[in-house]
């Protein structure tokens, strides 16, 4: 199984400033990688696909970067909503597995 | 508008079983694989099924291989998980999960709310 891997844990930063999140596999997943925000009790909302194609109805904000094992998640300005819990997921190879969540929260 | 809707967690022994259903509307249901991924309190997520869009092949995770059984029934557009010889560990918070739908492999585009089972003597 491919382990994901996020850093960091948690990232406190200020509304308005720009936040980046990383993510890492143990193998090459390509270009197979989605990224999903989780806000409390709420379900998660795909963001990211393909490691940077935009889901629908997600703001040009948030971008995707990477392939192969070194991916990142951008938030260029941060809103009073983006602070979530971010998760990326690989699909490249069977299982589907995630990382284990980078907490975006307000400085 | 895409809906997914999970029922059936409950307060379980170890050793009990219990069944997990998701009603689903908006979209074409048996046109699309279909997921179960759960969450245990405070922690990540971690995929635990899937189903093709005829029920032919379903694969799942190897914590839960042999205990777990996923099914639908594509009229009446629900997906289903059997849950058998339960542990304390999988208590979770259990997500229905719709399947994007890419060549490239498998991931959730839409999911509902999820369903709590807690696994406690």
């Amino acid at each position: 199984e491919i382990v994901m891997t996020q850093s960091p844990a948690t990232l406190s930063v200020s509304p308005g400033e720009r936040a980046t999140l990383s993510c890492r596999a143990s193998q090459s997943v390509s270009s197979n990688l989605a990224w999903y925000q989780q806000k409390p009790g709420q379900a998660p909302r795909l963001l990211i696909y393909g490691a940077s194609t935009r889901a629908t109805g997600i703001p040009a904000r948030f971008s995707g970067s990477g392939s192969g094992t070194e991916f990142t998640l951008t938030i260029s300005s941060l809103q009073s909503e983006d602070f979530a819990v971010y998760y990326c997921q690989q699909y490249n190879n069977w299982p589907p597995s995630f990382g284990q969540g980078t907490k975006l929260e307000i400085k | 508008e895409v809906q997914l809707v999970e029922s059936g967690g409950v307060v379980v022994q170890p050793g009990g079983s219990l069944r997990l259903s998701c009603a689903a509307s908006g979209f074409t249901f048996d046109d699309y694989t279909m997921h179960w991924v759960r969450q245990a309190p405070g922690k990540g997520l971690e995929w635990v099924s899937l189903i093709s869009w005829d029920g032919g092949s379903t694969y799942y995770a190897d914590s839960v291989k042999g205990r777990f059984t996923i099914s639908r029934d594509n009229s009446k557009n629900s997906l289903y998980l059997q849950m058998n010889s339960l542990r304390t560990e999988d208590t979770a918070l259990y997500y229905c999960a719709k399947d994007a739908d890419d060549s490239s492999g498998y991931y959730g585009d839409y999911w509902g709310q999820g369903t709590l089972v807690t696994v406690s003597s």
